[in-house]
């Protein structure tokens, strides 16, 4: 069965780049790896989505290995308003095609 | 941009009700999810729906139940709420199997069960 692991917390500076790693087995080979932000209150928010090698967006970066057993989400030089959960997403390998978040990680900013 | 309305964002329950989650989405999107979320446990998916009228257990099917008689709702039900369905529960929706995995989340409903 597919587990995540991810940090369950994690501090930084505003304008410190910050790099979030999730390790994940057992993935599908042929699914994105995702990301998402949520602040209190609200759902979670779509971010970033890679399959291999490295992606980036206007928000984040995203770095997947070749054998795609972690995948790190990497914000450049965070601010205040980057304190959130990070939840990654993956597939299940198999024909089940489910959908596993994993626990998040709480990032603190601090000034 | 996609909505996805929850009918409640607080409920208050008693042991033994059966309660009803609505969700609504305004984008046309052919999948539906429903997970709840608890402290240290992230997000578990408990049913999800690929089209009308069909239905898929998640990881934590146990006590709930769904309906998706039409595209842009799908609810959640619990038969017989217990105080270990205290939680937050959050609907999402996403376009098509493809992109199933950009999902785009209401903004929950607190549900306390007493």
């Amino acid at each position: 069965l597919a587990k995540t692991t991810q940090p369950i917390s994690m501090d930084s500076y505003e304008g410190q780049e910050v790099n979030i790693t999730c390790s994940h087995n057992n993935i599908a080979t042929n699914d994105y790896i995702t990301w998402y932000q949520q602040f209190p209150s609200q759902g979670p928010r779509f971010i970033i989505q890679g399959y291999k090698t490295k992606v980036t967006n206007e928000v984040a970066s995203l770095f997947i290995p070749a054998d795609r057993k972690s995948s790190t989400l990497s914000l450049p030089r965070v601010s205040l308003s980057d304190t959130a959960v990070y939840y990654c997403l993956v597939v299940l390998l198999g024909n089940t095609g489910k959908l596993i978040f994993g626990q998040g990680t709480t990032l603190q900013v601090k000034p | 941009d996609v909505k996805v309305t929850q009918s409640s964002r607080y409920l208050v329950k008693r042991t033994g009700e059966k309660v009803f989650l609505e969700c609504v989405q305004d984008m046309d999107h052919e999948n539906m999810f429903w997970y709840r979320q608890d402290p240290g446990l992230g997000l578990r998916l408990i049913y999800f729906s690929y089209d009308v009228k069909m239905k898929e257990k998640g990881d934590i099917p146990e006590g709930y139940s769904v309906s998706r008689e039409k595209k842009e709702r799908f609810s959640l039900i619990l038969e017989s709420a217990s105080t270990n369905q205290t939680s937050m529960y959050l609907c999402a929706s996403s376009a098509n199997r493809e992109a199933k995995n950009i999902q785009y989340f209401g903004a929950g409903t607190r549900l306390s069960v007493l």
